[in-house]
């Protein structure tokens, strides 16, 4: 089980937002402060979508947004798009490790 | 741009040594990055295996580390990994990627992942 908490799955349909938490189950994470979210599609390589909680990386839609309360991250996905349905991971690390969350798969209804 | 490509044997045997590569084009390994290892079982979500400084110094999964053994090559320009004692449990597609920035902070790039299977 990881120590990133995230919900199974999320739908929703398009144009909606919708948003996917990752919470921290340990206090081990002392630079959750970095949680970073990357977006998978099937058969492919993660992509890393979000840096140190709201850095949106180059070339992705405005769309995709993060922030964080407390020990909680957040992705959020407006104006949902059918492309958008893939699986969604955040990630984190300690001074000695790292983890990713446990993953959320979206649907595009 | 920096391109990550990993490669090895898609099947190896229980009880033997799984090698891999990653061969790193458009960046040099001994530059001051981090880089890591990644797996997915098949229909399960990401584990982080371990990542490696371009000094040598290397951070585990606990539990893997009994196991694991990661290495940089910057001769070859190449990362490796050495899992020993592989179990079924271990079939996986294996990712390398590049720590962004500081520390063990955001994976980017990736390569494209291998299959592994253990199976005899």
């Amino acid at each position: 089980q990881s120590a990133l908490s995230q919900p199974a799955s999320v739908s929703g349909s398009p144009g909606q937002t919708i948003i996917i938490s990752c919470t921290e189950t340990s206090n081990d994470f002392g630079h959750f402060e970095s949680v970073s979210w990357y977006q998978q599609y099937p058969g492919k390589a993660p992509k890393l979508l979000i840096s140190h909680v709201t850095t949106r990386i180059s070339g992705v839609p405005d769309r995709f947004s993060g922030s964080k309360a407390g020990e909680t991250a957040f992705l959020t996905i407006s104006g949902l798009r059918a492309d958008d349905e893939a699986a969604y991971y955040c990630y984190s690390f300690t001074n000695t490790a790292s983890v990713f969350g446990s993953g959320t798969t979206v649907t595009v209804l | 741009q920096v391109q990550l490509q990993e490669s090895g044997p898609g099947l190896v045997k229980p009880s033997e040594t799984l090698s891999l590569t990653c061969d790193v084009s458009g960046h040099s390994i001994s530059l001051p990055y981090y880089w890591g290892w990644i797996r997915q079982s098949p229909g399960k979500g990401l584990e982080w295996i371990g990542s490696i400084y371009w000094t040598g110094i290397t951070y585990y999964n606990e539990s893997l580390r009994s196991r694991l053994s990661l290495s940089v090559d910057t001769s070859k320009n190449q990362l490796s990994l050495r899992l020993a004692s592989v179990v079924a449990a271990d079939s996986a597609i294996y990712f390398c990627a590049r720590h962004v920035g500081a520390f063990l902070t955001s994976f980017d790039p990736w390569g494209p992942g291998i299959l592994v299977t253990v199976s005899s």
